[in-house]
């Protein structure tokens, strides 16, 4: 079974730019999350969908949002980006809620100059 | 709110040897989730191995054990026989079983292997 995956791996952008993430989770899986690492934050939730529902959100401006497809594919998008949003944003999957495991992508790097 | 820490910023071991990493918790659920993730140069996130709060027994994934000690809230990982590709950045995470389930981190411990 393939993994998660994320696209694209490497981005570029300027401020003011916005950005958009993709997600595929696992096959069958319907829960997706998202995390952003940095060197200074470590990393921290951004927001869970499940059913193409945002479940859960984490602290983060209104700039960061998402959303989900009814195949379970996500997408996470930044608006007015910020040199802080330079970032490496990770996304997981499980099977279902109540699932307690779960499984990474390798990770958007996202450059803001 | 779920904290997550660990104190060893960066470890070191000999190949072939058994390294322990720390990590302590702090949450009011009673119910929750422990792991180790181990995030190698490739920056995948991995599961290592996985704890439930309500079972008593240690988990054991091959070469990897946890000492999970629930009224101490400490959860550490033991490495034995230590291999070149253990090599990685490890993250001890918290999560809850009901609600909101996110993922808790701690701040990670550099684990570097040497010949």
């Amino acid at each position: 079974k393939a993994g998660v995956t994320q696209t694209p791996r490497y981005l570029i952008k300027t401020r003011g730019q916005q950005v958009t993430l993709s997600c595929s989770p696992i096959s069958g899986h319907r829960s997706v999350s998202w995390y952003q690492q940095t060197p200074g934050q470590g990393l921290q939730f951004l927001f869970e969908y499940f059913s193409e529902t945002q479940r859960n959100k984490g602290n983060f401006p209104g700039r960061f949002s998402g959303r989900q497809f009814s195949n379970s594919r996500s997408e996470m998008n930044v608006s007015t980006l910020e040199l802080g949003d330079s970032a490496l944003y990770l996304c997981a999957s499980r099977l279902n809620v109540g699932e307690e495991t779960q499984y990474f992508g390798p990770g958007t790097r996202l450059l803001v100059l | 709110a779920q904290t997550v820490t660990q104190s060893q910023p960066e470890m070191s071991v000999q190949e072939a040897e058994t390294v322990t990493l720390s990590c302590t918790y702090d949450t009011s659920e009673s119910d929750y989730y422990l792991f180790w993730y181990k995030q190698p140069p490739s920056r995948q996130m991995i599961l290592v191995i996985r704890q439930e709060a309500y079972k008593q027994q240690n988990a054991t994934e091959n070469r990897f054990s946890v000492n999970f000690q629930k009224a101490a809230k400490s959860f550490s990982l033991k490495i034995s026989d230590s291999q070149l590709g253990d090599a990685a950045m490890y993250f001890c995470a918290s999560q809850n079983n009901f609600g909101n389930e996110k993922l808790t981190f701690g701040t990670g411990t550099r684990l570097t292997i040497i010949p």
